[in-house]
């Protein structure tokens, strides 16, 4: 496989529900990322890893938990989630990080009932 | 964090037409980067452009970015079926000692047959 791939495509859950989401990326980048797309908004930036250490957290609710296992994997944590936190989440990595260069997988489109 | 506004944010035309989309803010950016979205799968990287004034083309697509670096134009000739996605650009701003990456809501275009 190439590119950035993402498991699983869709998710339902409730909302006292623990899952989790996967990235696997196989371009030898050392940054990866969490996005949010929420319809008519811009992509909102959740998380960073460089290196497999987190840089950045854009004032992300804590039942949203990110994990870096290594360079090229990527989880999200999700628990006791809200019916507003249904959107695409996208993955994404990056040869260093600040560049605008990123590839993206295909997304988990999660919906919370 | 400065807002990326883009224009139109939608577009319906017939295959054939010419268009043009703007992606407009008050921010310099170091570089600029425009995305396509299609349906159900993640953003792909059409270009990036870095220099004021500079132009890119990509087949049918031309890229321009401002001379001041603060905004950017596409332009698409002879639309066809398969251009029709959602449109993104996105800037790299310096913040706080770091580069972030800023995103615009994007333009949905459907080009008919």
């Amino acid at each position: 496989e190439t590119g950035v791939t993402q498991t699983p495509r869709h998710l339902v859950m409730g909302m006292t529900n623990k899952k989790s989401l996967k990235c696997e990326q196989h371009l030898g980048h050392n940054a990866m990322y969490w996005y949010k797309q929420s319809a008519k908004k811009p992509l909102e930036l959740m998380f960073v890893y460089s290196l497999e250490e987190r840089v950045e957290n854009n004032s992300v609710p804590s039942r949203f938990s990110p994990e870096c296992p290594n360079s090229s994997h990527l989880f999200l944590h999700l628990h006791t989630l809200q019916p507003e936190d249904s959107a695409l989440y996208l993955c994404a990595s990056s040869q260093g990080r600040g560049t605008g260069e990123l590839f993206f997988g295909e997304g988990s489109r999660l919906t919370v009932l | 964090t400065q807002l990326l506004e883009q224009s139109p944010q939608f577009l319906s035309i017939q295959e054939g037409e010419n268009l043009t989309v703007y992606c407009n803010s008050s921010s310099v950016f170091s570089s600029l980067q425009w995305y396509r979205q299609e349906p159900g799968e993640g953003p792909v990287l059409l270009v990036t452009v870095v220099t004021g004034g500079e132009v890119k083309k990509l087949k049918r697509l031309t890229f321009q970015f401002g001379d001041a670096r603060k905004d950017s134009s596409l332009h698409i000739t002879a639309a066809q079926p398969g251009d029709t996605g959602l449109y993104l650009c996105a800037g790299a701003e310096y913040q706080g000692g770091s580069e972030k990456l800023v995103f615009g809501k994007g333009m949905k275009l459907t080009v008919n047959p």
